[in-house]
């Protein structure tokens, strides 16, 4: 049972795109939801919480949709930094532990 | 900024050796998790540990994993008897649990496991 989907990727865009991602769960006991961003063979770090009214960092907007049990995560104006494979993770219950979505992976050209 | 510190960086050892994988969590944080990464894969949860016992534990650490906090700074994750498919990322975390944004949640660097 997958409890955290993502898009599977890779995505390609060029800088100054627009680019968006999806995630699915599946457990609907998880109470808070968050995106990372992990650059390659190093540790995720967190991008952004994710609220149901939706925030905005910058250029990154994220939204959670609970009736639907999606989450998504936008990215404007993306940067050749913005690189990165992007991660949305559940988590719920006693211990506050995560769980993951596999990750999907964005490059941007120059 | 204070930080989760993980030793050493990369691990090569042979197949059936013991391994400890040593992290220093945040020293304020109650919360201590280890997490692992096969490459390629998802970052999968392994353990945490909450009041010097395990809380959670999920079905990847069996009997050949064990978890210890042996002088109130280090958290340690053991293997007893490695084998090829523990060659992951280990990922050690802390959190300052409830009512804070993200439990505070922090990942040290990793540690590469290498079994051969």
């Amino acid at each position: 049972r997958k409890e955290v989907e993502q898009d599977p990727g890779p995505f390609n865009v060029p800088e100054g795109a627009t680019v968006a991602f999806n995630c699915t769960y599946s457990n609907s006991a998880s109470q808070s939801f968050f995106w990372y961003r992990q650059d390659c063979r190093k540790e995720p770090k967190l991008l952004m919480s994710v609220y149901s009214s939706g925030n905005e960092d910058g250029r990154f907007t994220a939204q959670l949709n609970r009736a639907s049990q999606y989450i998504s995560l936008l990215i404007r104006d993306s940067k050749l930094s913005d690189s990165a494979t992007y991660l949305c993770a559940g988590s719920g219950g006693s211990n506050y532990k995560l769980t993951f979505g596999k990750g999907t992976l964005l490059t941007v050209n120059p | 900024e204070p930080e989760v510190t993980q030793t050493p960086s990369h691990q090569v050892t042979q197949m059936g050796q013991e391994v400890i994988l040593r992290c220093v969590p945040i020293s304020n944080h109650l919360y201590f998790y280890w997490y692992r990464q096969i490459l390629g894969q998802k970052v999968e949860f392994l353990v945490s540990f909450y009041n010097n016992e395990i809380s959670e534990k999920s079905e990847i650490f069996d009997d050949q994993f064990s978890v210890e906090r042996p002088d109130g700074s280090n958290f340690t994750l053991k293997i007893r008897s490695t084998k090829l498919e523990d060659s992951a990322m280990y990922f050690c975390a802390s959190s300052e649990g409830f009512g804070t944004t993200n439990y505070g949640y922090t990942f040290g660097s990793g540690t590469r496991l290498t079994v051969v």
